[in-house]
């Protein structure tokens, strides 16, 4: 099975704190995508990595970078928390898998609970 | 552009009743559909997927959902809700051969004993 874990279930920052949000995945996925989810907004992308080093924008992505170093990794940093970025932060991967197999629909990890205060 | 809309934010059915969660997109041409459910403090799980092919589609947990072009439609159906069913329950909708998708903003389900 597709695992995609997220560094912490819960984090509690401060406000202008720098906090990354770390997410791994195991199955050579190509893309990787960290979104948010708010009550009655349902779920919104930040950001979207195609590759190694490759991103593109999402919906929201002001207040937010990415880094993805290596292929299983991808990074959502917050580079000066802000109480409005208190939210559920939900990572997911999909693509070609091993073997070739394409794998269109995306694999969610457990999501993590970030609260600025 | 593609857009999708659950219309029902909420909805209340009692244990062993019929449930229908509905799904409306917009899109040119078939997307590929998707349902996803998310207990309580989780992530998300998928359901079920439509690409083409057969309209009604079987997924996991005894959902089912039907495609349905002339209505740009995909509701998610299960003929008998358990309590365990209670959680809340994502559509998505993307372009064929892409991997980026939309999602509805969900309809939380509540299950009555």
């Amino acid at each position: 099975d597709v695992k995609v874990t997220q560094s912490s279930r819960y984090l509690v920052k401060r406000t202008g704190e720098k906090v990354f949000l770390e997410c791994v995945q195991d199955m050579d996925h190509e893309n990787m995508f960290w979104y948010r989810q708010d009550p009655g907004l349902g779920l919104r992308l930040i950001y979207f990595s195609y590759d190694v080093k490759m991103k593109e924008k999402g919906d929201i992505p002001e207040g937010y970078s990415v880094s993805r170093e290596k292929k299983e990794r991808f990074s959502l940093i917050l580079e000066s928390a802000s109480t409005n970025q208190t939210s559920m932060y939900l990572c997911a991967s999909n693509g070609k898998r091993l073997a070739g197999v394409e794998s269109y629909e995306q694999y969610f990890g457990p999501g993590t609970r970030l609260t600025v205060t | 552009a593609q857009s999708v809309t659950q219309p029902d934010i909420h909805i209340t059915v009692s244990e062993g009743a019929s449930l229908e969660l509905r799904c409306n997109y917009s899109y040119g041409a078939t997307p590929y559909l998707f349902w996803y459910v998310q207990s309580p403090g989780q992530g998300l799980q998928l359901l079920l997927k439509y690409f083409s092919g057969d309209t009604l589609v079987q997924g996991i947990k005894g959902f089912e959902a039907e495609f349905k072009r002339s209505q740009s439609s995909f509701n998610l159906r299960k003929p008998s809700v358990h309590w365990s069913d209670a959680a809340e329950y994502f559509c998505a909708v993307g372009a064929p051969g892409t991997y980026k998708y939309i999602f509805g903003t969900g309809t939380r389900l509540k299950v009555l004993a």
